[in-house]
């Protein structure tokens, strides 16, 4: 069975920009939440979205934002980019079950 | 903000040697998961326990859980270089829905 995969793997934005990151959960998830995870720290709550709703939120700016999709699919979208959002964000996905399924994560750069 | 605290924040053994990481957490929790990560990739998911439960097993992996110190230690015995990585402990917290909140996390290193 496929595990959570995110595109892309990689991507480097310039300041002020914006980006779309991509997560598509295990097949039958129905839950998927986001994490950013900067150097040397552990992986942050950004969002989390359950039927196509957001069931939840972190301490984040409205600079992000997300959606999902009803094939269960999600958008993370980072607007007006700053350096500080140079990280790995993480996306994993849940049946709601108390486990999460991470993927290999986007590695965002912003220069 | 993180919840909890990994300790240490590095440790070096060699192959053969047990391995112990503790963490320490601030609210009363769900459950309390390992995750570990190889070189900044994606998070492998380790074991989990449940707050009524005090210590669980799985292979090599031992966890105990004490909520009334609010804190959990990871056992990996018998390590190998390939157990090199970080390690997270992450508390699902009761805000009505399945949020994880990661510590800092430790890193491992075995050595051959």
């Amino acid at each position: 069975d496929a595990g959570v995969t995110q595109s892309p793997t990689h991507l480097i934005k310039t300041r002020g920009q914006q980006v779309t990151l991509r997560c598509s959960p295990i097949s039958g998830h129905k839950s998927v939440s986001w994490y950013q995870q900067v150097l040397g720290q552990g992986p942050q709550f950004i969002f989390q979205y359950y039927e196509k709703e957001e069931r939840g939120r972190g301490n984040f700016p409205d600079r992000f934002s997300a959606r999902q999709f009803p094939n269960y699919s999600s958008e993370l979208n980072v607007n007006a980019l700053l350096l500080g959002d140079s990280a790995l964000y993480l996306c994993a996905s849940s049946p709601w079950g108390d486990e999460q399924y991470f993927g290999p994560g986007t590695r965002l750069t912003v220069t | 903000s993180q919840q909890g605290e990994e300790d240490p924040q590095a440790l070096s053994i060699q192959e053969g040697e047990n391995a112990t990481m503790n963490c320490s957490y601030k609210t009363s929790i769900n459950n309390l998961q390992w995750y570990r990560q190889n070189s900044g990739r994606g998070l492998v998911h380790l074991i989990l326990i449940r707050s009524n439960e005090r210590e669980k097993h799985s292979g090599r992996l031992r966890v105990t859980l004490d909520t009334s110190k609010k804190s959990s230690s990871l056992l990996i015995t018998a390590s190998r270089a390939a157990d090199t990585a970080s390690y997270f402990c992450a508390t699902a917290v009761n805000t009505g829905f399945q949020k994880l909140v990661f510590g800092t996390g430790t890193r491992l290193l075995v050595s051959p």
